[in-house]
């Protein structure tokens, strides 16, 4: 198995700009997470989803980020406008999950500079 | 790699010593906690998890033990060797759901 797969890897943009990062989940895992990890604040839950719904959103900061889980094998975190406060490594993590909670699976990551 | 935080408490281990790595958690309630370890550039990764109805278990090297009444939880690593310097997180399953909750992490150093 490849395990979690993020894209991109690493991501510098620019103010205003939008940014889309994304995330393939392991093969017949049923909940995804979003999580953002900055020295300041440590790893934070953002979003996650149980079978492509989405089940808690309460840690997205704010209006300018959305995420997405279109079918069980893809999700995406969109940020817009990008703020120079959102550079921190985003991780997707995934795991099965059959009533209790269990051990997730984390990603590389993306490292998202913001200028 | 990144930094994954410059105020993290630091453990500094002499190589083939025991590390004990602590951890306490807020909710009585939770029922479920597990231990990850990051190295640098790259994701948290699984060592050993343990549910509420447990008090120890016992993994290749690793033993974590969780200690209800103090709301205390502690990851032993048996023999540290270099590849164990990283920074491990616990993490709890505070609220209903599949939602865990990370700790603020430790940096283990270990020296040759």
């Amino acid at each position: 198995d490849a395990g979690v797969i993020q894209s991109p890897r690493h991501e510098v943009t620019e103010m205003g700009q939008e940014v889309t990062l994304r995330c393939k989940p392991i093969s017949g895992h049923n909940s995804l997470f979003w999580y953002r990890q900055t020295m300041m604040r440590g790893l934070e839950l953002l979003i996650y989803f149980n079978n492509n719904v989405p089940i808690d959103d309460s840690g997205m900061p704010e209006d300018r980020f959305s995420a997405k889980m279109p079918n069980a094998s893809f999700s995406t975190l969109k940020i817009q406008p990008s703020e120079p406060r959102d550079s921190a490594v985003y991780f997707c993590a995934s795991s099965l999950t059959g009533g209790t909670v269990g051990e997730q699976f984390f990603g590389p990551g993306t490292r998202l500079t913001v200028l | 790699g990144e930094s994954v935080g410059l105020h993290l408490p630091t453990l500094s281990v002499q190589e083939g010593d025991n590390s004990i790595i602590n951890c306490a958690y807020s909710n009585s309630a939770s029922d479920y906690f597990i231990w990850y370890k990051q190295e640098s550039g790259k994701g948290p990764q699984f060592i050993i998890d343990i549910r509420s109805n447990m008090d120890k278990r016992q993994g290749q090297r690793v033993t974590v033990l969780l200690n209800k009444t103090v709301k205390h939880l502690s990851l032993q690593i048996a023999a540290t060797q270099p590849g164990d310097s990283a920074v491990y997180f616990c993490a709890e399953n505070r609220a209903a759901g599949n939602k865990l909750t990370f700790g603020g992490g430790t940096r283990v150093l270990v020296k040759p």
